[in-house]
């Protein structure tokens, strides 16, 4: 079976500065992997995805995550952070073959002036 | 773009009540599922269909059915709410078909207490 850790629940960054959320996966085969946020009140918005190829994948807002096969990763990175980046994140891992995606638990992103 | 409608964003309910959740997508797409979120939990699968009339349960099925008549529109229904089922409710549709894993494209989310 499927599953994801999200060993951060809560991180607290200055705005400007680099940031980096970590996803670790557990899956026999080349995974499906996703990052999606989460705005308070809002449903979730996808941030970017991986399915095969170049393991750096560029997404939305800035963010970029990389697919490391060897540690079962995929961390979101962003080089610097704005004050509308506070939301939840949340990682994802899915296959071929199975329509469901394994969501971890988040983790919530606060960013200080 | 793809849109995602809920119902309802709040929703407030007494014990024993049958409760309806509906989701509607625009994208045509096969499959939809229905998630419960709850803080220090995730998301957490409680029913998915990937046609009309079909469905599996996810992870937490117990206390809720589904209905799915036609594409474009999933219900969740909560035969008599009981105040553990007070939550966030997340409905989401994807492309796809059985093949496999896609994005899912989410709706805004139904805020449900139970009283």
């Amino acid at each position: 079976a499927q599953s994801v850790t999200q060993p951060d629940i809560h991180i607290t960054v200055s705005e400007g500065a680099s940031l980096e959320l970590r996803c670790n996966y557990s899956y026999g085969a080349t995974p499906y992997l996703f990052w999606y946020v989460q705005s308070p009140g809002q449903g979730l918005q996808l941030l970017l995805k991986y399915f095969s190829g170049d393991t750096l994948v560029q997404g939305i807002k800035g963010f970029e995550a990389e697919f490391k096969r060897s540690q079962s990763s995929f961390n979101l990175r962003k080089p610097s952070v704005h004050w509308s980046d506070a939301a939840e994140y949340f990682c994802a891992v899915g296959a071929f073959g199975n329509e469901k995606l394994t969501f971890g638990t988040g983790t919530r992103l606060t960013i200080i002036p | 773009d793809v849109k995602v409608t809920q119902s309802s964003r709040y929703l407030v309910k007494r014990t024993g009540e049958k409760v309806f959740l509906e989701c509607v997508q625009d994208m045509d797409h096969e499959n939809m599922f229905w998630y419960r979120q709850d803080p220090g939990l995730g998301l957490r699968l409680i029913y998915f269909s990937y046609d009309v009339k079909m469905k599996e349960k996810g992870d937490i099925p117990e206390g809720y059915s589904v209905s799915r008549e036609k594409k474009e529109r999933f219900s969740l229904i909560l035969e008599s709410a009981s105040t553990n089922q007070t939550s966030m409710y997340l409905c989401a549709s994807s492309g796809g078909g059985r093949a496999g894993a896609d994005t899912q494209y989410f709706g805004p989310g139904t805020r449900l207490t139970v009283l």
